[in-house]
Formats: structure tokens, sequence, C-alpha cells
């Protein structure tokens, strides 16, 4: 059972607005900057963004939001090379320890 | 540019042991904190360990600790994870990444992946 929680999957059509949820608590989400990840079928991850800011390379159609100890990836315009896994994660001080949501599988219908 | 790269994994008996090896170049390596993570087949991403850059503040995920050891060489831009007492479920590919800077979410949170070296325990 990971430390974070994100939605199974999530589907929208191209150019359509999806947004990722990770709800953590207030040892992580709550005090620490979340990053996400997208992993395409299996390949290495590659960064999306660490709290406010957007990785290199990464489409400004990519943004996120954090609210409490919930955090978010909008995709707005969705692509179809959007379609991927996309994992959540920051740092948790009671653990002292990195930790992962699940992952959301992200389908462009 | 900012490369890792994996090396060292390999199929290993249960309770053998393996030292996986990322070499860096790119970047100011003993400035950045590093992380293993790994996936095991058809599941997600687990946080292994980090290190901070200048090697003193190890962290290790409770499956691992006591088992695996994280290391560096600032002066070969090399990071290590030898793994003991290995069981089948350590099976999965060991991606090694890069920190960024500020405070301790943001230094260990990656923004620099390896394409992974692949440990199977059987």
């Amino acid at each position: 059972q990971s430390a974070l929680t994100q939605e199974v999957s999530v589907s929208g059509t191209v150019g359509q607005k999806v947004t990722l949820s990770c709800s953590g608590n207030s040892n992580n989400i709550g005090s620490f900057a979340v990053a996400w990840y997208q992993q395409i079928s299996h390949d290495a991850p590659k960064t999306v963004m660490v709290g406010h800011y957007l990785a290199s390379g990464i489409p400004d159609r990519f943004s996120g939001s954090k609210s409490g100890t919930t955090a978010s990836l909008t995709i707005s315009g969705l692509q179809p090379e959007d379609e991927a896994d996309y994992y959540c994660s920051t740092w948790d001080y009671s653990l002292s320890a990195w930790v992962f949501g699940g992952g959301t599988k992200v389908t462009v219908l | 540019d900012v490369q890792l790269l994996e090396s060292g994994g390999g199929l290993v008996q249960p309770g053998g042991s393996l030292r996986l090896s990322c070499a860096a170049s790119g970047f100011t390596f003993s400035s950045f904190g590093l992380s293993w993570v790994r996936q095991a087949p058809g599941k997600g991403l687990e946080w292994v360990s980090s290190l901070s850059g200048g090697g003193n503040s190890a962290y290790y995920a409770a499956s691992v600790k006591g088992r695996f050891t994280i290391s560096r060489d600032n002066s070969k831009n090399i990071l290590s994870l030898q793994m003991n007492s290995l069981r089948a479920e350590d099976t999965a590919v060991y991606y090694c990444g890069k920190g960024g800077t500020g405070t301790t979410d943001y230094y260990y949170a990656i923004n620099v992946w390896g394409h992974g070296t692949t440990v199977i325990v059987s």
C-alpha cells in the first residue's frame, strides 16, 4: 500500500483538460513540494515537475498545484503523447523516506 | 547534458549479493543528492535509498534497510548500491536519479533519471 494515493486511471479526449490527484498527509504533501513523474510504456521515468517548477523540455500544458495534503497535476489540452503512467512523490519527514503514489494511468481516447 | 548510466545488474540467487553502479557526467557531482528507485515487473515506482552530496546523510526504505548500502565516490563521479541478502522481491529495474537544490524535498526530488539496470533474484 502506497503512502500517497492516486487514481488508478484517468482518461480524456485530445484537447481535453484532465487533472490527476495525489493525496497524502501532513507529514508529506502537507509539508513538502511534490514531484510528478511520467513513464511511457515502462521506459525510464521522466520528471514532469517538482513543486511549481516545470522540468526542462516539458510543455507548459502541464501544471501543478497543492492544497493542504492533496496535490494535483493538470494537463490542459491532452495530447496523444501524454498517454503514460504518472507518479507523484515527495519527502515524508516522519518516515525519513521518499514516498511514491501508486501511479495513475492516463489514457487518451 | 546530464547523464546517468547504471550498470551491474544481473541474475543472482536468493541470499546473494550484487553491486550496482551509476556513472554520472554533465554536472558538479558532489553538489547533488542522488537516489536509487526501483520498479518491480508490472509494479509502480519504489524509492530505495538516497545519499547527500557529501555522502554523510544516507536514507533507506524500510524494505532494504540493513541489507543495502548506498555510497558515492565524488572523485570518480560514481554512485553505488551494495545489495546483500537479496530476496526474490528485490527483482526490479533499478534507476539512478539526480536531485536538485534547496530544501530536502527539492534536494532529493529526482530531476534526471538514468535508463536503469535490471536485477533478477532467482
